[in-house]
């Protein structure tokens, strides 16, 4: 059974780093791209990118490239999305999810990691 | 980029009766290898998004066939045939077709 495991919430001041992760099972990690998604309160979904943990080739929505950074180990199954420096606007709810390139299409989701910027 | 959106944003929905949404783009999501990447996805409150639908009208494995998509081109539709109790909650399409992938706004199903 494909599962994606997050990460808990989080609670950070403006500034602060975070990474926050993605621990995948029941598939080949490598094999398949692993995307995230943001979720604002009470707003809708945002594509940030994608990566492909076979070879970390990573592709970012414009919104979001030099705002985050995506990355994947293959020794633990593990995607992650990172800031090096906190805003109270990257307060949301983060999801990761598999990407079916051919489809185009997200099809198993992660439960979601809340982060909190407050100072 | 391509903007999506949809309609209406808000759809208060007897139970028993249909329920239908649109997702309009900027730009015609048809692909250069012929297809229309152009999905569904479904959120309850309280939980992750789940997919419904992918290119335009193939429903997913679980999904109650009460659900349908169809569409071409730049006008799309999500449609309940009759609309249940665990049917409420956000709906979103995102178009695959164009870079950057973009979500519509969202549509909340809510019973009347």
């Amino acid at each position: 059974e494909v599962q994606l495991v997050q990460s808990g919430a989080e609670v950070k001041k403006p500034g602060e780093s975070l990474k926050i992760s993605c621990k995948a099972s029941g598939y080949t990690f490598t094999s398949w791209w692993i995307g995230w998604v943001r979720q604002m309160p009470g707003k809708g979904l945002e594509w940030m990118g994608i990566i492909y943990p076979g070879d970390s080739e990573t592709r970012y929505s414009p919104s979001f490239q030099g705002q985050v950074t995506i990355s994947a180990d293959k020794s633990t199954d593990t995607a992650y999305l990172q800031w090096s420096s906190l805003k109270a606007s990257d307060t949301a709810i983060y999801y990761c999810a598999r990407w079916w390139p051919p489809l185009r299409y997200f099809d198993y989701w992660g439960q979601g990691t809340l982060v909190t910027v407050s100072s | 980029d391509v903007v999506v959106t949809q309609s209406p944003l808000s759809l208060p929905v007897t139970l028993g009766q249909p329920a239908s949404i649109s997702c309009r783009s900027s730009q015609s999501l048809v692909y250069s290898d012929g297809n229309t990447y152009l999905n569904w996805f479904q959120q309850r409150p309280g939980q992750s998004p789940r997919r419904l639908i992918y290119k335009v009208s193939n429903r997913d494995a679980g999904v109650p066939d009460r659900f349908s998509g169809s569409g071409s081109g730049t006008d799309f539709t999500l449609k309940i045939s009759r609309v249940e109790a665990e049917d409420v909650g956000f709906y979103y399409c995102l178009q695959g077709s164009h870079w950057p992938y973009t979500f519509g706004q969202g549509t909340k199903l809510e019973i009347k």
